[in-house]
């Protein structure tokens, strides 16, 4: 069946450190592919999304570019922040609007 | 912009008590979700609902009941409060059109049953 497959944390960075964060995914078709975001006590908010193979997700900084070949979706910032300190979620939308999530990820960055 | 609201935000029961979790939305969206996330285990799918008066179960259903009467509300039921049940309950929804659309979630219900 489909999945997603997350890196599991906690990940602490120092500020202005490199993020990778991993996720590969299982599915069927050809699935739109995104990353979430969750801030303490509050539900999940889109980051970024690409819906076809070569495809690459930007938002604040952050970028992730849907690799078939790979079937990953890999997070990646080049300089964090505090203020990214939070939950990240890779997810899959299958074509048949089911949504699958990974375990979520969670960074803390320092200053 | 309202978007979609859960009440309550927390709530504390005992063994056996029942209460419904509240969503609405006021986007139009046709898709509603009801997710349950424990520590450490992502998002695990209860029940769902592609239009109203049509309903589906998810992943981990049983304990839980759902109603989608209108477009825009799609409560959750639990019937018999049961420890397992402690968790944080999402609500979302989705336009229904064009597969590159996100869900859009609710700040949660924080539940906690003793």
């Amino acid at each position: 069946g489909d999945s997603v497959t997350q890196m599991e944390g906690p990940v602490t960075l120092s500020e202005e450190a490199f993020l990778t964060i991993n996720c590969t995914y299982t599915a069927t078709g050809y699935p739109s592919l995104f990353w979430y975001v969750q801030y303490p006590g509050e539900g999940l908010q889109l980051l970024l999304k690409a819906t076809k193979a070569d495809d690459k997700g930007s938002n604040k900084g952050f970028e992730a570019t849907y690799r078939k070949e790979t079937t990953s979706f890999h997070l990646e910032k080049g300089s964090v922040q505090v203020s990214d300190s939070a939950v990240y979620f890779c997810a899959l939308r299958t074509t048949g609007n089911q949504f699958y999530f990974g375990t979520g990820t969670s960074l803390t960055v320092i200053p | 912009n309202a978007g979609v609201t859960q009440t309550p935000k927390f709530r504390i029961l005992k063994i056996g008590q029942s209460m419904t979790l509240q969503c609405t939305q006021d986007m139009n969206h046709n898709y509603m979700y009801w997710y349950r996330q424990d520590p450490g285990m992502g998002l695990k799918l209860i029940y769902y609902s592609v239009g109203a008066g049509i309903t589906d179960k998810g992943e981990v259903p049983n304990g839980y009941n759902v109603s989608r009467s209108t477009t825009e509300d799609f409560p959750l039921r639990l019937e018999l409060a049961a420890p397992s049940q402690t968790s944080v309950y999402f609500c979302a929804s989705l336009p229904g059109f064009g597969g590159n659309q996100p869900q859009h979630f609710g700040d949660g219900t924080r539940l906690s049953i003793l």
